[in-house]
């Protein structure tokens, strides 16, 4: 079946550093793939998401390009702040094949940013 | 645009015993989900509403689940008797359909003692 794998965390970085999260995917039709935050205490929200090969989904300085040669939808963000510490996970969504619209997730990544 | 609403926010209860948590979508959101997350995992579905139809339960226990979505609005998901093994937080979520629009509640956080 459909499947997520993302890279384990937790993820410690220092202010302003460069942060790449790992995400490759397995589907049998042709997903939608998205990145979703949660922070401490609160729901999960989207915060990027890309429909088709080769889309670029953009967010709050964070980017991720959906890469179907590779199946992987990588998490990028040039310069990471203290705000930014939360799980991130990713997801697809695979309406092919008459299947329901559910997501699937990975396991999250914990991103701790320090000053 | 009011958001999911869940409650309660927090729950305790012993095993055996039975618990229910409600949720009320975005209004006009014809779909309605109900993840199960547990500590260290991502969400994982366990039942999507069509308005007040089941789309998909496979994932659901249904030895001791049970969800319903009277008038295609409100859900409320019940389980009963509870294992050490529910503890999770519950997520409910809803869309307009077609994929698109996803909006998660903040999740009813459950221990199994």
């Amino acid at each position: 079946g459909d499947s997520v794998t993302q890279m384990e965390g937790p993820v410690t970085l220092s202010e302003e550093a460069f942060l790449t999260i790992n995400c490759t995917y397995t589907a049998t039709g042709y997903p939608s793939l998205f990145w979703y935050v949660q922070y401490p205490g609160e729901g999960l929200q989207l915060l990027l998401k890309a429909t088709k090969a080769d889309d670029k989904g953009s967010n709050k300085g964070f980017e991720a390009t959906y890469r179907k040669e590779t199946t992987s939808f990588h998490l990028e963000k040039g310069s990471v702040q203290v705000s930014d510490s939360a799980v991130y996970f990713c997801a697809l969504s695979d309406l092919a094949g008459g299947a329901t619209n559910k997501l699937i997730f990975g396991t999250g990544t914990l991103l701790a940013v320090q000053p | 645009e009011a958001g999911v609403a869940q409650s309660p926010r927090y729950k305790i209860i012993e095993k055996r015993q039975s618990v229910a948590f409600w949720c009320n979508p975005i209004s006009g959101h014809a779909t309605l989900y109900w993840y199960q997350q547990i500590l260290g995992q991502g969400p994982k579905l366990l039942i999507q509403f069509q308005n007040n139809g089941v789309v998909d339960d496979s994932q659901l226990p249904k030895d001791r689940f049970s969800a319903e979505r009277l008038k295609g609005v409100d859900s409320t998901l019940k389980i009963q008797p509870a294992k050490l093994e529910d503890s999770a937080v519950y997520l409910c979520a809803s869309s307009p359909g077609g994929g698109t629009g996803y909006t998660f509640g903040s999740g009813t956080r459950l221990t199994v003692v």
